[in-house]
């Protein structure tokens, strides 16, 4: 399977909990990106990561939440003492090293269901 | 603040006949813009995009269209196939950022 994979597809926390959100990208992509989608709601960027290194975490919540790519394995988004407005469809793309970025569009995964009960 | 609207949150349409969907940005640093479609409990999958370089872009039933002077794109699908029914998204981006900037969608459905 070459697509981008997110595991798991659907998570359920309690509020206090940590969610641990992991996403390999397809084989020959070194970027990652993370975009989380909150109910009837548009796609919102989070953080763009290349092997080992965070490029933009503009769109990071200040606390909670941290995201890492590592050398070996795949990216993980990890949001720590969940509440319930973290309940989110999130999403995770990835693209290759192109000069320009993303002239094709980015592959996406089919995201992880966040439930904070 | 929404930089990119798409002001419809819904369309019906028949099989058969053409689909247009909106979007508006309000950025002028966007030079690159990507329509995606959505089904339910899947990711975006891309579609198709353009170069603010260029005013038109076609693959297959699909084209888009870029108006630049008045911050306005537009994606046409002819023929429109019941399979096309999913939640459309424009996005755009601007220089080397490689971050999307969404709308917030529209749900085409077609109808047989």
């Amino acid at each position: 399977n070459a697509g981008v994979m997110q595991n798991p597809r659907h998570l359920v926390r309690r509020r206090g909990q940590e969610a641990r959100l992991r996403c390999s990208p397809m084989k020959g992509h070194s970027h990652v990106y993370w975009y989380r989608q909150l109910p009837e709601e548009g796609l919102k960027f989070m953080v763009y990561l290349q092997k080992e290194n965070i490029i933009d975490e503009s769109g990071m919540p200040k606390e909670r939440f941290s995201a890492e790519f590592p050398k070996e394995g795949p990216s993980i988004l990890r949001i720590q003492q969940v509440v319930r407005g973290d309940s989110a469809a999130y999403f995770c793309a990835s693209s290759p090293l192109t000069r320009t970025g993303g002239d094709y569009g980015y592959t996406f995964g089919s995201g992880t269901r966040l439930t904070v009960v | 603040d929404q930089q990119v609207k798409q002001n419809s949150p819904s369309l019906s349409v028949q099989e058969g006949r053409i689909s247009i969907l909106n979007c508006d940005y309000t950025n002028s640093m966007f030079d690159y813009f990507l329509w995606y479609k959505k089904y339910p409990a899947e990711g975006p999958t891309f579609l198709i995009s353009i170069s603010s370089i260029k005013d038109k872009n076609e693959d297959g039933r699909f084209t888009v269209f870029l108006n630049k002077s008045a911050k306005h794109l537009s994606l046409h699908i002819v023929p429109s196939q019941p399979g096309d029914s999913a939640v459309y998204f424009c996005a755009a981006k601007a220089g080397n950022n490689r971050k999307l900037i969404w709308g917030l969608g529209t749900s085409l459905a077609v109808n047989p």
